[in-house]
């Protein structure tokens, strides 16, 4: 498709299971963006990935969370050990180039539930 | 981190009124954004500001940038039921994104 994918759409988890998300950007898109939503709440920005990289982590909540992207194109946000304060929608989105937050198209998100 | 006060929490209006929300922060931005969430959806970008002062339109949506470089307005005009959704103000600096904490807006027919 043309848009951001982000898969899955939902996710149920028991507490102390890890869980992948998947992002899928715009083809073309040098950078990628993570955030979370938590219910009733604004997003909160975790990181950024300009190409393969990520020069900034320190959004991420705890050691527990951490992201990968491959090939400049998919990327992949684990959270190991999940807790429940870790439930919220997980937004991702891909902008042309870097830093630009006005140019950022966001996916659908995962809906992330730890019981 | 920064923080994105945003007001109203939620409204309730009837089909046809204006609306009117805001954002506040204590830094100063060079860029205001406005964006909409549809449930079960990601945010789309309405209106982008980049000048204290600048007042811009889309459609029945009107955005000022405050002078003060530290705020924001969205204005939406004789609304209608499509307007219902989440409407977020969000700025960046650097390497840092921000977002508000929402205003609901749902429009009663």
């Amino acid at each position: 498709g043309a848009g951001v994918s982000q898969s899955p759409s939902n996710k149920v988890t028991e507490k102390g299971k890890d869980v992948e998300l998947r992002c899928d950007p715009i083809s073309g898109h040098t950078a990628l963006y993570w955030y979370r939503q938590s219910l009733g709440q604004g997003l909160e920005f975790l990181i950024y990935f300009q190409g393969n990289s990520a020069p900034d982590k320190s959004g991420l909540p705890s050691d527990r969370f951490s992201a990968e992207r491959t090939g400049g194109s998919v990327s992949t946000l684990t959270i190991q050990r999940t807790q429940q304060e870790d439930s919220a929608v997980y937004l991702c989105a891909s902008s042309p180039g870097t830093l630009q937050v006005e140019t950022q198209y966001f996916g659908p998100g995962t809906r992330l539930l730890v019981l | 981190g920064q923080q994105l006060n945003q007001s109203p929490q939620s409204m309730f209006i009837q089909e046809g009124e204006d609306v009117s929300m805001n954002c506040t922060s204590s830094s100063i931005f060079n860029t205001w954004l406005w964006y909409k969430q549809d449930p079960g959806e990601g945010p789309v970008l309405l209106i982008a500001l980049y000048k204290a002062g600048e007042l811009t339109s889309n459609g029945r949506l009107t955005a000022q940038f405050g002078i003060t470089r530290k705020d924001s307005f969205l204005n939406i005009s004789a609304s209608i039921p499509s307007d219902v959704g989440i409407y977020f103000c969000a700025t960046g600096m650097g390497n840092q994104f921000y977002f508000g904490t929402g205003t609901s807006l749902t429009v009663i027919p």
